[in-house]
């Protein structure tokens, strides 16, 4: 039970920003919101985590919304290497990732 | 600095053969991780370590055995191998969050 909905798949055009929905009702309070891709062959590929604040790092931005319930990942230009499954993951600090199915996006160029 | 790294990339395996799959990581984390993923599917925890001379068993533990050789090295025993277990297999860390190998591809046949 990966505790967070995710939509199965999402297209956007290269070059432009990606917006990645993730509903996490559920959550507690001490869970973070963990963001994490796999490309096709790969491994999961950290990308960003966050407690209650937007973060941002080299890779995306991460919006959580004010009640927690939601958080959005933000890769500001897509570009074809970002094409991968995002898995959005909402765990304690220091445990093992619970990981669904995650959000397919496809970039076209 | 090599981070987590999975031996081998790729095994055929006959229907009762055995195998073991090598893990080992640089990263002086304590906790280690096998999971498992299904074409399509979500990654499925099958054992962990918290530290070196513990293990515990995840969500699919049967038919694997695992052994924490000391800190850097975790390795997952299949006694007799079966169709089932063709999959791809991904042996991870946890410091604060998760950090995973390249993946070894096993077929049964």
């Amino acid at each position: 039970d990966a505790k967070t909905t995710q939509p199965n798949s999402m297209e956007s055009n290269e070059e432009e920003p990606v917006h990645l929905p993730c509903n996490h009702s559920t959550i507690s309070g001490t869970d973070y919101i963990h963001w994490y891709r796999q490309l096709p062959s790969q491994g999961p590929e950290y990308v960003i985590h966050g407690l209650t604040s937007n973060v941002n790092n080299r890779m995306a931005s991460l919006a959580i919304a004010e009640d927690r319930k939601s958080s959005t990942l933000i890769l500001h230009r897509a570009t074809l290497r970002d094409a991968a499954v995002y898995y959005c993951i909402r765990g304690r600090r220091n445990t093992p990732l619970v990981f669904g199915k995650g959000t397919r996006l496809s970039v076209i160029a | 600095n090599a981070g987590v790294t999975q031996t081998p990339k790729f095994q055929v395996l006959k229907t009762g053969q055995s195998m073991t799959l090598q893990c080992a990581q640089d990263m002086n984390h304590n906790s280690m991780y096998w999971y498992r993923q299904d074409p399509g599917m979500g990654l499925r925890l099958i054992y962990y370590s918290a530290s070196e001379g513990t293990t515990d068993k995840g969500e699919v533990p049967n038919g694997y055995n695992v052994s924490r050789l000391n800190k850097r090295e975790f390795s997952l025993r299949l006694e007799s191998a079966a169709p089932s277990q063709t999959s791809v297999y991904f042996c991870a860390t946890l410091f604060e969050t998760q950090y995973f190998g390249p993946g070894t591809r096993l077929l049964v046949l």
